[in-house]
């Protein structure tokens, strides 16, 4: 079946204005999440949806940041009023979110790389 | 919170001899670690996880052992191959409110397999 899609692959902005990254998660898996990869860096968590709700927004760098998650499927990540270091690789992964408590096998899509001039 | 530490940021090794990353996490309420692989312009893609139920896990050649009194967890791969050159990252599963689960990483190792 499909994997972890995400879009753009690549965005080149502007200083200032606002983006969006889409990711579409396997289908059926109620858990996403999303992750920035600076160059040459480990990952860092930004959000984490179970259905719709958000219930750990706390990897958020800034109130620049919101992301939302409609219909328990696609997910939206904007940053407003992009800076120079937003510049990343955006990651989307997403799991069953049926094993709550034990830890499940997180999928990774192939990432948007957002690059800030 | 969590935090995960990861040794060495570098690791060269020649083919077919055995590489070891070592990982320390802060969170005694974590259970879950993964080890991510991660190729060049690619996504990260799982490798092994343990579970904190367990000391030990092995999937050919490659193997991972945790030790929650240390907090601490190694992954080690065997007979190492060309294919294994790529960068790796290891994670805990920290847990926060109504069931959420995040994985916090390490910094990553770049490994590379000489021939």
């Amino acid at each position: 079946g499909a994997g972890v899609s995400q879009s753009p692959s690549n965005k080149v902005t502007e200083k200032g204005k606002d983006v969006e990254l889409r990711c579409d998660p396997i289908s059926g898996h109620t858990a996403l999440y999303w992750y920035r990869q600076s160059l040459g860096q480990g990952l860092e968590f930004l959000i984490y949806f179970q259905g719709n709700s958000a219930p750990d927004k706390s990897g958020l760098p800034s109130d620049r940041f919101s992301a939302e998650r409609t219909g328990g499927s696609v997910s939206t990540l904007t940053i407003q009023r992009t800076q120079q270091e937003d510049s990343a690789v955006y990651l989307c992964a997403s799991s069953p979110g049926i094993m709550a408590g034990v830890g499940e096998t997180q999928y990774f899509g192939p990432g948007t790389r957002l690059l800030v001039l | 919170g969590e935090n995960v530490e990861q040794h060495p940021s570098t690791l060269s090794v020649q083919e077919g001899d055995s590489a070891v990353i070592k990982c320390t996490y802060s969170d005694s309420a974590s259970n879950y670690f993964p080890w991510y692989k991660q190729e060049l312009g690619k996504r990260p893609q799982l490798i092994i996880d343990i579970r904190s139920n367990v000391g030990e896990k092995k999937d050919q050649r490659i193997a991972v052992t945790l030790n929650k009194t240390a907090k601490h967890f190694s992954l080690h791969i065997t007979e190492t191959q060309p294919e294994d050159s790529a960068v790796y990252f290891c994670a805990a599963s920290s847990w926060g409110g109504q069931g959420a689960q995040k994985l916090v990483f390490g910094q990553g190792t770049r490994l590379t397999i000489n021939p």
